[in-house]
């Protein structure tokens, strides 16, 4: 069964201080890893798509990366605005055709103290 | 680009009524959207996907006459939660696909019922 983990539940950083955000996956066959951002009673906001091991992407102080088995977020010199839940999710391909259903982890709430 | 709206934002309601809920897709043609609900500190549960010009797909416990899902142009789904009661009361977020494999969400309508 597809699976997605994501570690820890709950961050807290001073500004400033770099961390990483941790996915890790179970999937047949990986079609894409997408990370969101959610703020508190508003819908996930894009982050990254990611699609193969080795592949990186970038925005700001955000830098997502991708391997065979997991996907981290790294967040470099963060700022209290980066404040929010970060959730990952999978799209898998099992056998048989593809499906277009997202499979999501229960997120990781980081908080950012000034 | 890729922007989806939703509205309302809020809803409040009697027990018995029914509400319905508009996801649009602003700058794009969205072949697949997607609703969710996500209940406190929990992640998103699909209910159902939807296709422009056919029938919705609902997730298994998902009562397809309860939760009445029209997708009739590129641009727009509705979510109409009939006859709702107060356990419908939750956040309710659309999601919009294109020819990527990337899902752009809504604001997301909280529901609440009286």
């Amino acid at each position: 069964e597809d699976q997605v983990t994501q570690s820890p539940e709950a961050l807290r950083l001073q500004e400033g201080e770099s961390s990483s955000l941790n996915c890790s996956y179970t999937v047949s066959g990986l079609r894409g890893l997408f990370w969101y951002r959610q703020d508190p009673g508003k819908g996930p906001e894009f982050l990254f798509t990611l699609y193969s091991a080795g592949e990186e992407k970038e925005k700001e102080r955000l830098k997502a990366t991708l391997t065979k088995k997991e996907s981290f977020l790294h967040i470099t010199a963060p700022k209290p605005e980066d404040s929010a839940t970060y959730l990952c999710a999978v799209l898998s391909e099992p056998y048989g055709g593809a499906t277009n259903k997202l499979i999501f982890g229960t997120g990781t709430l980081l908080a950012v103290q000034p | 680009g890729a922007v989806v709206s939703q509205h309302p934002s809020r809803v409040i309601c009697k027990s018995g009524t029914s509400v319905k809920i508009e996801c649009r897709s602003l700058d794009f043609q969205a072949t697949t959207m997607f609703w969710y609900r996500q209940f406190p500190k929990q992640s998103l549960m699909l209910m159902a996907t939807s296709n422009e010009g056919s029938k919705a797909t609902y997730e298994q416990g998902v009562e397809k006459d309860k939760f009445l899902i029209n997708h009739a142009s590129l641009t727009l789904s509705t979510l109409t939660v009939t006859s709702a009661h107060p356990e419908d009361s939750s956040f309710y977020i659309c999601s919009a696909g294109g020819i990527t494999d990337t899902q752009y969400f809504g604001p997301g309508t909280r529901l609440t019922v009286l």
